[in-house]
């Protein structure tokens, strides 16, 4: 147990919809970064906050959103659901900037 | 190029060593990491090492940095059958972690 947690562990979809995913980080840890694996991309960076601030981002559609609450905890927001983001979603956290990210089970998207 | 590159498969003897190799592309890059993925699972991180160490070990796992090359690998000694799993390499760059397309390390009996 790695000691980040996400919710829900699964979730099915249609296309058009919208969805939240949380993801709440190991205690102390200011860093949450969020992480899409599918078949055909691998594991793809999609997005870093520190302490509530967006850090850097990656290759994160413009139909993702994502923010990092005061209490520490983050959600990813995916609307206008394709069948193509159909993947697990990763959540990692880490004390620092890019120190040891420790990952969350993540969440499986299927859109149908 | 951009991208972290490691070869996709690798099949190993039990009792064997594994080494899985990995090319990165920052020479700035902080940190590099090795992660394990069991199926069903999510990523959880072995090892690491500083930009600045040549070689760290760490019970069964060795890892090797060759910094002028940009070349990580990872030994596994004594491979078992619980090390079967896809292991991914990934480098700092830039306020993001770039992995790898993950190694799948499959072990023969």
């Amino acid at each position: 147990d790695s000691g980040v947690t996400q919710t829900p562990k699964h979730l099915i979809t249609a296309t058009g919809q919208r969805v939240t995913l949380r993801c709440s980080p190991r205690s102390g840890d200011l860093s949450v970064y969020w992480y899409q694996q599918s078949l055909d991309q691998g594991l793809q960076f999609l997005i870093h906050y520190y302490n509530g601030e967006e850090r850097a981002k990656g290759n994160i559609l413009e139909r993702f959103s994502a923010q990092q609450f005061p209490d520490l905890h983050s959600e990813l927001n995916l609307s206008s659901l394709e069948l193509g983001d159909s993947a697990l979603y990763f959540c990692a956290s880490s004390v620092g900037d890019l120190g040891q990210q420790y990952f969350g089970p993540g969440t499986r998207l299927t859109v149908t | 190029g951009e991208d972290v590159e490691q070869s996709l498969f690798l099949s190993v003897r039990e009792g064997d060593s594994s080494v899985i190799n990995c090319t990165y592309t920052d020479s700035s890059s902080t940190y590099l990491y090795w992660y394990k993925q069991e199926p069903g699972a999510g990523l959880q991180l072995l090892t690491y090492i500083f930009s600045n160490m040549d070689m760290k070990q760490d019970q069964r796992l060795t890892v090797l940095l060759n910094k002028k090359d940009k070349h990580l690998s990872l030994r596994i000694a004594d491979t078992q059958t619980g090390d079967s799993a896809i292991y991914f390499c990934a480098e700092s760059r830039d306020d993001k972690i770039i992995f790898g397309k993950g190694t799948r390390l499959h072990i023969l009996p």
